[in-house]
């Protein structure tokens, strides 16, 4: 059964990097057969996909265009983790940040962090 | 991009009556190589992450009830819930994964009539 286990801050400044891990039980993040996404939710936006780092291999990375020169994906081999950073946040970035393990579809999420961005 | 549109944004439903949840992809989601539909639904309650309902457009996820089902192929889908229980009060979002950036639907929220 995997687990995904989100931390990080839940206040972020405008303009600073905001910065969350999912560590992964159950499963590896070098898995050949998993893609590792971050989506967030808000009220004005919905549901939005921001990327996904995967192995195959090598790593790769997708990234949503809306967020493609902000966004940086990555993963952390040693603990098992992957990271999102989101630099320049304004407060239009202030969603719920949720990290999901999918074979195909969405199958494992992470409990979620409201990230508020405000000075 | 692939844009999702569900329809209707609300719905109200008697305990006990069908409630039927419909969303259209801008673009077909089915992949001809496979002949599987790219679609997937979620139910989400207040303070959760979505929860995984439906898979290839028609496939339950293990311990989702049978009164849940899905259907339709290409563009169009729906979510059906052959007799509403209390606790299905939920928003309901579709989902495509044919291509990135994956696309979510805009939401349905169910309720009690």
């Amino acid at each position: 059964q995997v687990q995904l286990q989100q931390s990080g801050p839940g206040l972020v400044k405008p303009s600073q990097t905001l910065s969350l891990t999912c560590a992964i039980s159950g499963d590896s993040v070098s898995s050949n057969s998993v893609f590792w996404s971050w989506i967030r939710q808000s009220p004005s936006r919905g549901l939005e996909w921001l990327g996904r780092t995967y192995y195959r291999s090598k790593w790769y990375n997708d990234y949503a265009v809306s967020v493609k020169s902000q966004i940086t994906i990555s993963p952390d081999t040693s603990n098992n983790q992957f990271s999102l950073h989101l630099n320049s946040v304004t407060p239009e970035d202030t969603a719920v940040y949720y990290c999901a393990g999918s074979t195909d579809h969405l199958r494992y999420w992470g409990q979620g962090i409201l990230v508020t961005v405000s000075s | 991009d692939i844009v999702m549109t569900q329809s209707p944004d609300s719905l109200a439903v008697s305990l006990g009556e069908r409630a039927t949840i419909n969303c259209k992809a801008s673009q077909s989601v089915l992949h001809t190589s496979n002949n599987k539909n790219y679609l997937t639904w979620f139910q989400q309650k207040p303070g959760q992450p979505p929860k995984l309902l439906i898979y290839w457009a028609s496939t339950r996820a293990s311990g989702v009830p049978d009164r849940f089902s899905g259907s339709g192929s290409g563009t169009d889908f729906t979510l059906t819930i052959s007799s509403l229980q209390a606790e299905d009060v939920a928003l309901y979002y579709c989902q495509q994964h044919y291509s990135t950036p994956y696309s979510f639907g805009q939401g349905t929220k169910l309720e009690i009539k």
